[in-house]
């Protein structure tokens, strides 16, 4: 069965500071793909980044990035330049191949503070 | 372009009560995810389908029902409500395997 793991329930960064949210993941799947959500007080859920299980460069999207260390199982997402609208829930999530299913993990809240 | 758009947003129902829940995707996608969100415990997929007239279960799917007849609605249906089905539900679509699940804005259930 597939697992993600988020430790950490909360976090605060400084505006304009770098922050790493952590994720792991359990799969036996060779063909899977992880992605991070990100979703505002507002509720809506907002698709930041995603890296396949074969892409051998960690992806990056503007001021995300993912720090993908497949034999350790993680799947870190890095928020560069910390803005106060950064302030949001974070989940990360597997998918399989096959059925495209999403496997979230339980989140982690992201407070900038200014 | 809507995306994904779900009626209604807000939803209060007594136990034992039945109703629908309406997806819609205007991208053409071929899957399309219910999933249920509780505090605490991330989203949990409900029901899904990887194309127009099927459906499978997901995580969670006891209570619930859908149905795909057309490939851009996916309905999901509570026969009769209970207490624990009170959430925050979202629509989700993809174009295809490994590619991203864009989601709707949520509808809040509650049963009372």
């Amino acid at each position: 069965a597939q697992k993600i793991t988020q430790t950490q329930p909360g976090m605060f960064v400084q505006e304009k500071e770098a922050v790493t949210l952590d994720c792991t993941y359990d799969t036996s799947d060779q063909s899977y793909g992880l992605f991070w959500y990100k979703q505002p007080s507002s509720g809506e859920m907002i698709f930041l980044i995603y890296q396949g299980s074969y892409d051998e460069q960690n992806a990056t999207e503007g001021r995300y990035s993912l720090n993908f260390q497949k034999a350790r199982k993680s799947a870190n997402l890095v928020i560069s330049a910390s803005q106060l609208g950064d302030s949001a829930m974070y989940f990360c999530a597997i998918v399989r191949g096959a059925t495209n299913k999403l496997i979230f993990g339980t989140g982690t809240l992201l407070a900038v503070q200014p | 372009n809507a995306g994904v758009t779900q009626t209604p947003k807000f939803r209060v129902l007594k136990t034992g009560q039945s109703m629908t829940l309406l997806c819609a995707q205007d991208m053409n996608h071929e899957y399309m995810y219910w999933y249920r969100q509780d505090p605490g415990m991330g989203l949990r997929l409900i029901h899904y389908s990887v194309g127009e007239g099927t459906t499978a279960k997901g995580e969670v799917p006891d209570g619930y029902n859908v149905s795909r007849l057309k490939k851009q609605n996916f309905l999901l249906g509570l026969e009769s409500a209970a207490p624990s089905q009170t959430s925050v539900y979202f629509c989700a679509s993809s174009l295809a395997v490994l590619y991203e699940q864009y989601f709707g804005p949520g509808t809040r259930l509650t049963v009372t």
